[in-house]
């Protein structure tokens, strides 16, 4: 079964850091780019930016750009996001997900079950 | 960035009847080289993740029920449910991948009435 699978829910302060991360199994991991979508608390989806894990080039979006960072241990096929600092604003629910192939399709084909972090003094 | 935008903001339809949706891209989606629509549909049902439905605009992911329809092209796009079911109460949401950021729209919240 193609899956992704989160770390889970994280409590943090605000200053102190955090990697969440992102398991696949059952493909090829190094062949598909995983992206990272945020989910503040009742509110829609927004693209964080994507990697590749065969090489870890990443595109991040303007808006995330500087705020996170996105890496992958192909050796283990996982992926991850690293905050160096939360703040308040960072509390939601992260989702990473595969990126079709490029030969069939571009979307979001596969969705990990989504990390909840949580950050308050 | 491609600024992506929905309407309705939210929509309550009867059980059996159809839901419409719209997605209004601030440029055209379509790819010269081999004229495809480079956007997406996803579901997402309270308090799980989204599930992508449609891509290319109009193909839908293998397992979707056949009552999803996606239709459109350039920047104005289409996700209709044929016979709305119960458990298709959720949040939709449009996204473009024609070009990083693969922006989002602010998502539909689908009730029934």
């Amino acid at each position: 079964e193609v899956q992704l699978v989160q770390s889970g829910a994280e409590v943090k302060k605000p200053g102190e850091s955090l990697k969440i991360s992102c398991k696949g199994s059952g493909y090829r991991f190094t062949t598909y780019w995983i992206g990272w979508v945020r989910q503040m608390p009742g509110k829609g989806l927004e693209w964080m930016g994507i990697i590749y894990p065969g090489d870890s080039d990443t595109r991040y979006s303007p808006s995330f750009q500087g705020q996170v960072t996105m890496s992958a241990d192909k050796s283990i096929n996982t992926a991850y996001l690293r905050w160096s600092s939360l703040k308040a604003s960072d509390t939601a629910m992260y989702f990473c997900a595969r990126r079709g192939d490029g030969f069939n399709h571009d979307a979001f084909d596969i969705w990990g079950q989504g990390t909840m972090v949580t950050v308050s003094s | 960035d491609i600024v992506m935008t929905q309407s309705p903001d939210s929509l309550a339809v009867s059980l059996g009847e159809r839901a419409t949706i719209n997605c209004k891209s601030s440029q055209s989606l379509v790819y010269f080289s081999n004229n495809k629509n480079y956007l997406a549909w996803y579901q997402q049902r309270p308090g799980q993740s989204p599930k992508l439905l449609i891509y290319w605009a109009s193909t839908r992911q293998s397992g979707v029920p056949d009552r999803f329809t996606g239709s459109g092209s350039g920047t104005d796009f289409t996700l209709t449910i044929s016979s709305l079911q119960a458990e298709d109460v959720a949040v939709y949401y449009c996204q473009q991948y024609y070009t990083t950021p693969y922006t989002f729209g602010q998502g539909t919240k689908l009730e029934i009435k």
